[in-house]
């Protein structure tokens, strides 16, 4: 079964530097891989994904991710944070079979951009 | 509008009563999906549908819960005879997907519903 890791709850930065929200998976397959942001009282709405191709993807709002299939990684990154990127960031995954296309959604991570 | 549209936004019921919500789609989409939020957790999956066939089911989803896609277009996910643990945010999404995987799509989700069972 395919399953999502997302290893920090929280992640702080201060406005302007760099941010990286981790993301692991572990699939039997092929992976289609996916990030989501929440805004409180929200729905998820869509970043990014990679599906095949280039293992940097880029994305809205200025956000990119890199695919890296030996260490089963998808993090999200962001050269320069912004306050209005703190939300709630979801990675998920879907296999690439003919089953179970659905998407397994991390536990998430809060950002706090921090002015 | 032409996103994900969810009815209604927030259901207060109370515990044994039946509820039922709806999901418009995105028009042209052939996938919908249901899931359920709980406060700070990531969405976890309940059933999917391509185009009006259930596909997949959850193991969350027990005997009190129902999902229909009749025609294929929008859909409605029952909940019978409600307990406190459902309470919970309900999220549909819907996407379009080709034959071929390699066209798999991005979903697209409401608002949601929140459910608060008293």
């Amino acid at each position: 079964a395919q399953s999502v890791a997302q290893p920090e709850d929280q992640v702080k930065v201060a406005e302007g530097n760099p941010l990286t929200v981790k993301c692991t998976y572990s699939v039997s397959g092929n992976p289609y891989l996916f990030w989501y942001v929440q805004y409180p009282n929200r729905g998820l709405q869509f970043l990014l994904k990679y599906i095949t191709g280039d293992n940097l993807v880029k994305g809205s709002y200025g956000f990119e991710a890199e695919f890296n299939k030996s260490q089963t990684s998808f993090h999200l990154k962001k050269p320069s944070a912004l306050v209005s990127d703190s939300a709630l960031y979801f990675c998920a995954v879907r296999l690439s079979d003919n089953y179970g296309q659905n998407f397994v959604f991390g536990p998430g991570t809060r950002l706090s951009v921090l002015p | 509008d032409t996103g994900v549209s969810q009815n209604p936004r927030h259901k207060i019921t109370k515990r044994g009563q039946n509820v039922t919500f709806r999901c418009d789609p995105i028009s042209e989409h052939n996938r919908l999906y249901w899931y359920r939020q709980t406060l700070g957790q990531g969405p976890e999956f309940l059933t999917y549908f391509q185009n009006e066939a259930q596909l997949e089911k959850s193991r969350l989803l027990s005997d009190r819960f129902s999902a229909e896609r009749p025609k294929g277009s929008f859909s409605t996910l029952e909940i019978q005879r409600t307990e406190q643990g459902d309470s919970a945010m309900y999220l549909c999404a819907s996407s379009l997907d080709g034959v071929a995987l390699t066209s798999a799509r991005e979903a697209f989700f409401g608002q949601g519903t929140r459910l608060t069972v008293v």
